[in-house]
């Protein structure tokens, strides 16, 4: 069971926008900031947001990030088949003093 | 370009302890701008934050794992390293190096990753 929550599937057609949702607590999301990472297949997580709503250099401005209360959210626009992969939410966690990662929410390119 | 790569055995026995050692390249460990840490992922499953240290050796730990971890930074030579004690099966997993940014928590930089299997 993760801290932060995380639909476990998203899918979308080519050129859609689609939205994958993170849900926490005032302890870590209400508090701190969310970053998104990437996960291709058989590779390590690439850093994709940072900051809420940062982009990394390099990171398409299709990809975007947004933060409301205890709950944030990643936007892909455009979607490309490029995008399916496995994308992690995280943040620090004030009560445990710690990082604490979301369960990753599996994007399919239909 | 910061480099990072995960060293250690690829199999542990249980009840043993696993001990892995990042090196860093193209960049110093002992920047004040940075925490080092280390990440797990169980296969099949997801992203578990093991704990993060910096050049000072101050160090934070999950909870869950803080009795068996050790983390632990030798700057003469450019590394960090992880040991995980008593290890069962559920500590079989990637294990994955990172740079963490000292002000905003996010990891920008991560290692390959390495396999360890817990198996007699």
């Amino acid at each position: 069971q993760s801290v932060l929550t995380q639909p476990p599937s998203a899918s979308g057609t080519p050129g859609q926008r689609v939205t994958i949702s993170c849900s926490g607590s005032s302890s870590n999301i209400g508090s701190q900031a969310v970053d998104w990472y990437q996960q291709l297949p058989g590779t390590a997580p690439k850093l994709l947001i940072y900051s809420n709503n940062q982009r990394p250099s390099g990171v398409p401005d299709r990809f975007s990030g947004s933060k409301s209360g205890t709950s944030a959210s990643l936007a892909i626009r455009g979607l490309q088949s490029e995008d399916e992969a496995d994308y992690y939410c995280a943040a620090w966690d004030d009560s445990l003093n710690g990082g604490v990662f979301g369960g990753g929410t599996k994007l399919t390119v239909l | 370009q910061l480099q990072l790569q995960e060293s250690g055995p690829g199999v542990v026995r249980p009840s043993e302890t696993l001990s892995l050692t990042c090196a860093v390249s193209g960049g110093s460990i002992d920047s004040i701008n940075y925490f080092w840490g280390w990440i797990r992922q169980p296969p099949g499953k997801g992203l578990v934050w093991i704990g993060s240290i910096y050049y000072s050796g101050s160090a934070y730990y999950n909870p869950s794992l803080k009795s068996r971890v050790t983390i632990s930074v030798d700057t003469s030579k450019n590394q960090f390293s992880l040991k995980l004690s008593s290890v069962t099966a559920a500590d079989t997993a990637v294990y994955y190096c990172a740079r963490r940014d000292f002000s905003e928590a996010h990891f920008d930089s991560w290692g390959q990753g390495t396999l360890v299997t817990v198996s007699s």
